[in-house]
């Protein structure tokens, strides 16, 4: 089955910094979402991408569908307290219908 | 209101019992899923069904059981708990074509 790798596994920043962090895949997917976990909550969806280069932002958070169709990025501008959770990314692959393929996540942490 | 809702949002049980979880979205979504994430925070598709339909069954054991009363509702019942079932399960709905995902709060589940 497909594979995504998630990297970095965690993160300690200061706040204010900026922030990336990606995922790459074994094989070619189709739709790529980002989703951040709060703790005691499920993840919530932040930014979806549907092409291949495609860079799409939601406030402080711009992510990239890869041109390979086998990565994607994350940015946060300028990071504040409540960036803090895991964030994870999802991928679609071709043929695969409406299963996601999940990244292991990266652990935020903001010091003030 | 919330979007994707689960009940009990905290199970603390005795190995060999048998438990259920309920899930209700009210987004006029299709599809819904079963997820299960583990304490390292991996998720991992269980189940998913589509308009009460049964899509996608991942390798899990038979013991998990998922019922879809409507296409609104997706509960999963679980017999014979076992210590290695603990873990965190959301429900999550989609539309048809499955682009993006929308998660519940999560259901922890304790196996004593």
């Amino acid at each position: 089955g497909q594979q995504l790798n998630q990297s970095p596994q965690s993160m300690f920043i200061q706040e204010g910094e900026d922030v990336s962090m990606n995922c790459t895949s074994s094989s070619i997917f189709n739709t790529w979402l980002w989703y951040k976990q709060e703790p005691g909550e499920g993840p919530v969806l932040l930014i979806a991408l549907y092409k291949a280069g495609e860079l799409t932002s939601n406030g402080r958070l711009t992510a990239q569908f890869g041109i390979t169709r086998k990565d994607s990025f994350l940015n946060i501008s300028a990071s504040i307290p409540s960036d803090v959770g895991i964030y994870f990314c999802a991928g679609r692959a071709s043929g695969s219908a409406r299963q996601l393929t999940f990244g292991s996540g990266t652990q935020l942490t903001v010091l003030p | 209101d919330t979007a994707v809702s689960q009940t009990p949002k905290y199970l603390v049980t005795q190995m060999g019992n048998d438990k259920s979880i309920k899930c209700e979205q009210n987004l006029g979504h299709d599809t819904m899923y079963w997820y299960k994430q583990d304490s390292k925070k991996f998720l991992k598709i269980m189940f998913s069904y589509n308009n009460k339909e049964l899509i996608i069954n991942e390798t899990v054991p038979n013991r998990f059981s998922p019922k879809s009363p409507d296409k609104a509702h997706l509960n999963l019942h679980i017999n014979s708990l076992e210590l290695g079932d603990s873990a965190v399960y959301f429900c999550a709905s989609s539309t048809p074509a499955g682009e993006t995902q929308y998660f519940g709060p999560g259901t922890r589940l304790l196996v004593l």
